[in-house]
């Protein structure tokens, strides 16, 4: 498997324009995460899904965030309008299962800059 | 999930031990012992977990103390691809997410 790929891997924009990150989990995994981190903040769980369901979006900072799944190979995390204290790495991860024993994987991140 | 206390950071030498340690005097009974690492400029990756007993794996060793309060990540012989920070996480049955703290940061030397 490719494991989790991310896309894009970096991103520049200006302040008020809308984001779109995306992240493709690995085939047969059932749960997916978005973290953020930040050097103020570190990792953060912003989100994360069952089955391409929201199940907790607590870490979600504003409702200029969004993220949806509409398949079990695709999630999307939105940013609009975006702001420069968003700039940040984004990562996106998945797992088989959930409980003690889950492990989880990692992509490579998305650095965001908004200028 | 209960709190964990890791260092800062450390420093090794090439081809030396590494011993990480890593506190949690409020772990619960089912809580297991996950380690996970993040070498620079990636995702964090899992390195190894545990529940009581010792663990080893390709990447690492796992010694848990026999309360559990604390436990040690082992690099058996650090490399420079070794260096990364270092995340000690405790998870219960009910986790689902990861909840990172600052972890350690390991350099490792020629």
């Amino acid at each position: 498997d490719a494991g989790v790929i991310q896309s894009p891997r970096h991103e520049v924009t200006e302040m008020g324009q809308e984001v779109t990150l995306r992240c493709k989990p690995i085939s047969g995994h059932d749960y997916l995460f978005w973290y953020r981190q930040t050097m103020m903040r570190g990792l953060e769980l912003l989100i994360y899904f069952n089955n391409n369901v929201p199940i907790d979006d607590s870490g979600m900072p504003e409702d200029r965030f969004s993220a949806k799944m509409p398949n079990a190979s695709f999630s999307t995390l939105k940013i609009q309008p975006s702001e420069p204290r968003d700039s940040a790495v984004y990562f996106c991860a998945s797992s088989l299962r959930r409980g003690a024993l889950d492990t989880q994987y990692f992509g490579p991140g998305t650095r965001l800059t908004v200028l | 999930d209960a709190k964990t206390t890791q260092p800062n950071s450390m420093e090794s030498n090439e081809e030396e031990p590494v011993h990480l340690p890593c506190n949690h005097s409020t772990i619960s009974g089912t809580d297991y012992i996950h380690w996970y690492r993040q070498l620079p400029s990636q995702g964090p990756e899992y390195v190894i977990h545990g529940l009581t007993s010792n663990v080893n794996n390709r990447m690492a060793s796992l010694a848990i103390a026999e309360d559990r309060k604390s436990s040690t990540l082992i690099l058996h012989r650090a490399t420079l691809r070794d260096a990364a920070v270092y995340y000690c996480i405790l998870k219960g049955q009910a986790g689902t997410a990861l909840i990172f703290g600052k972890g350690t940061t390991l350099s490792v030397s020629s």
